[in-house]
């Protein structure tokens, strides 16, 4: 089973839409918990951090479920500029990060 | 704040030569620095862990002897692939950590490594 594991789409959704992502993690000692997005070809860059008591910022809204071990990434009102492979990184402390494989959108007009 | 660069963006080179990626973080102090790698439609994976002025640490699997790190300095880290094949293409990514005390890591922009 794999630390980090995300639904690899792709989604295709058309603007305005509401998109939700999910994320499972294996290790219950994992403290830091974040999406980050990728652009085709380009670096990962940090989204949101998520915290337990759930977390909005603009149209982005991340959600964890310790108990569960899960990690869930809402956007809404989806923009074209939102097309992009979204990653699920989870820290089990200091610098050990683990990326899932990612998860890609497509928004259509 | 907390711009990392990677130099070069793109490179490709034969079979047997060695390619060194540059990463530098240009506006603070980078303690740590990272190496990754990411084949097509694959997650990052951790190749190494280097501080500034110690041996780099490795995650299981990578060749310390085929994949040199040198953190010789706080504001550069340097990867070296020597003896390239073509199964070492992929895109090379790094990070930095350390402003202002947080875990939080700065990536570079990748390099992309194609050996033919």
């Amino acid at each position: 089973r794999k630390e980090v594991e995300q639904d690899p789409g792709p989604f295709n959704v058309p603007e305005g839409a509401t998109v939700a992502f999910n994320c499972t993690y294996s290790n219950s000692a994992s403290q830091s918990f974040f999406w980050y997005r990728q652009d085709c070809r380009k670096e990962p860059k940090l989204l949101m951090s998520v915290y337990s008591s759930g977390n909005e910022d603009g149209r982005f809204t991340a959600q964890l479920n310790r108990a569960s071990q899960y990690i869930s990434l809402l956007i809404r009102d989806s923009k074209l500029s939102d097309s992009a492979t979204y990653l699920c990184v989870v820290s089990t402390g200091g610098f050990k990060t683990i990326f899932g494989a990612g998860t890609r959108l497509f928004v259509k007009a | 704040g907390a711009v990392v660069s990677q130099h070069p963006s793109w490179v490709i080179c034969k079979s047997g030569t060695s390619v060194k990626i540059e990463c530098r973080s240009l506006d603070f102090q980078a303690t740590t620095m990272f190496w990754y790698r990411q084949f097509p439609k694959q997650s990052l994976m951790l190749m190494a862990t280097s501080n500034e002025g110690s041996k780099a640490t490795y995650e299981q699997g990578v060749e310390k002897d085929k994949f040199l790190i040198n953190h010789a300095s706080l504001t550069l880290s340097t990867l070296t692939v020597t003896s390239a094949h073509p199964e070492d293409s992929s895109f090379y990514i790094c990070s930095a950590s350390g402003l202002a005390g947080s875990y939080e890591q700065y990536f570079g922009p990748g390099t992309r490594l194609t050996v033919t």
